[in-house]
């Protein structure tokens, strides 16, 4: 059974303070692993797929990593904009899991001014 | 162009009550899920549908059922609701194989009483 597990459950930065969420994970066959944003009272918003483990995706001040095992969203510098719930979730290869995701229960980030 | 558009986007229903939850999209995509989101419990599938006239069975599918007439269209039914069906519910669609991210919808919001 595919596992998805962020941490931590909620993150208080001060502006300009860099951290990173983490998201281990537990599958048969990788296909890809997506970070999607959630703003209160809204759907999730994507925000990047990464396919194979090196490989590293950037935009603005969010950086996604893949080993293996886990993923890392690395944000810089944030800003109070960037407070949301980080939501990371896994696709399994072959068979009738091939187009479903399962997620985590999201990493709860507050960035305050 | 609206992405993924969902109808109500809130609805109180009483136990025992019955009604059915509208997503469309106009994105030309094939594939579209139904999902639920509860406290503590992160997303969860209920149900998908790989193309027009197909549904599948997802990870929390008893007490609902779905149907895909229309390819912009997918709907989830509950026949007699139950507290334990209070949540909030997502629809999302995906354009294929090498296009995976999921687009979401802002959700439905449903209280059983």
């Amino acid at each position: 059974e595919d596992q998805v597990t962020q941490s931590p459950e909620a993150l208080r930065l001060q502006e300009g303070e860099s951290s990173s969420l983490n998201c281990s994970y537990t599958v048969s066959g990788l296909r890809g692993l997506f970070w999607y944003r959630q703003d209160p009272g809204k759907g999730p918003e994507f925000l990047f797929t990464l396919y194979s483990a090196g490989e590293e995706k950037e935009k603005e001040r969010l950086k996604a990593t893949l080993t293996k095992k886990e993923s890392f969203l690395h944000i810089t510098a944030p800003k109070p904009e960037d407070s949301a719930t980080y939501l990371c979730a896994v696709q399994a290869v072959g068979g009738g899991s091939n187009y479903k995701l399962t997620f985590g229960k999201g990493t709860l980030l507050t960035v305050n001014p | 162009n609206a992405g993924v558009t969902q109808t109500p986007k809130f609805r109180v229903l009483k136990t025992g009550q019955s009604m059915t939850l509208l997503c469309a999209q106009d994105m030309n995509h094939e594939y579209m899920y139904w999902y639920r989101q509860d406290p503590g419990m992160g997303l969860r599938l209920i149900h998908y549908s790989v193309g027009e006239g197909t549904t599948a069975k997802g990870e929390v599918p008893d007490g609902y059922n779905v149907s895909r007439l229309k390819k912009q269209n997918f709907l989830l039914g509950l026949e007699s609701a139950a507290p334990s069906q209070t949540s909030v519910y997502f629809c999302a669609s995906s354009g294929g194989s090498h296009d995976n991210e999921q687009f979401f919808g802002p959700g439905t919001r449903l209280t059983v009483l």
